[in-house]
């Protein structure tokens, strides 16, 4: 049982650039979330979701997309970075709205 | 809107040196609080759950305990390797999906 996977593991993009970050988990949970955690700042939710084909904002959801078209995947899509996304990414699934299960993080830099 | 405050926001100990990390929380009807460890480089680990004032839940040398406005995350005798930053989250009742996060607290213990 793998849990929760994040790839890649680090990326630097240059400002405008695109990418996708990737999260899979295989404990077939109907919840998942993308957080970003900046330091000293605690984990901010950018976007959720509550099963495959159904997604919400979160907290900070400006310059992010999401899709989630089956329960175990549920990429994160950054279009033009920007320096201001410079941060730790972290997925994390759960099977209700409870307990959230996380994976590695992926840290990304905007330069 | 849902707060939660974490304090001291960095703790040095010796080891053996008993202490307790705090949680306030304001939220409209409390469903859950969670306690979170997380390494640096790392993604959060689950450590408990709580659902009601009076509850306590113990792992190896953490006790969580839960009131009507806080929580405390008591070290017993630590040793170095419960260095770590230590999250508290809560989530609401009614229907949210989201989990409320503190800044942290970071745990240095020291040998």
């Amino acid at each position: 049982n793998a849990g929760v996977t994040q790839t890649p593991k680090f990326r630097i993009l240059k400002i405008g650039q695109s990418m996708t970050l990737q999260c899979t988990q295989d404990m077939n949970h109907n919840y998942m979330y993308w957080y970003r955690q900046d330091p000293g700042m605690g984990l901010k939710l950018i976007y959720y979701s509550v099963g495959a084909g159904i997604t919400d904002k979160g907290e900070v959801p400006n310059g992010y997309n999401v899709s989630r078209s089956t329960t175990e995947d549920f990429p994160l899509r950054l279009e033009l970075a920007a320096p201001s996304q410079t941060s730790v990414y972290f997925c994390a699934s759960s099977p209700i709205a409870d307990t959230q299960y996380f994976g590695p993080g992926t840290r990304l830099t905007v330069l | 809107e849902d707060q939660v405050t974490q304090s001291p926001e960095a703790l040095r100990l010796q080891e053996g040196e008993s202490s307790s990390l705090n949680c306030s929380y304001t939220v409209s009807g409390l469903r859950g609080l969670f306690w979170y460890r997380q390494d640096p480089g790392k993604g959060p680990e689950f450590l408990f759950t709580l659902y009601s004032a009076g509850e306590e839940k113990e792992k190896e040398r953490l006790k969580a305990t839960l009131t009507k406005k806080e929580s405390f995350l008591h070290i017993t005798a630590p040793k170095p390797e419960d260095s770590a930053t230590y999250l508290c989250a809560v989530i609401r009742k009614g229907g949210s999906e989201k989990l409320v996060f503190g800044k942290g607290t970071k745990l240095t213990v020291n040998p």
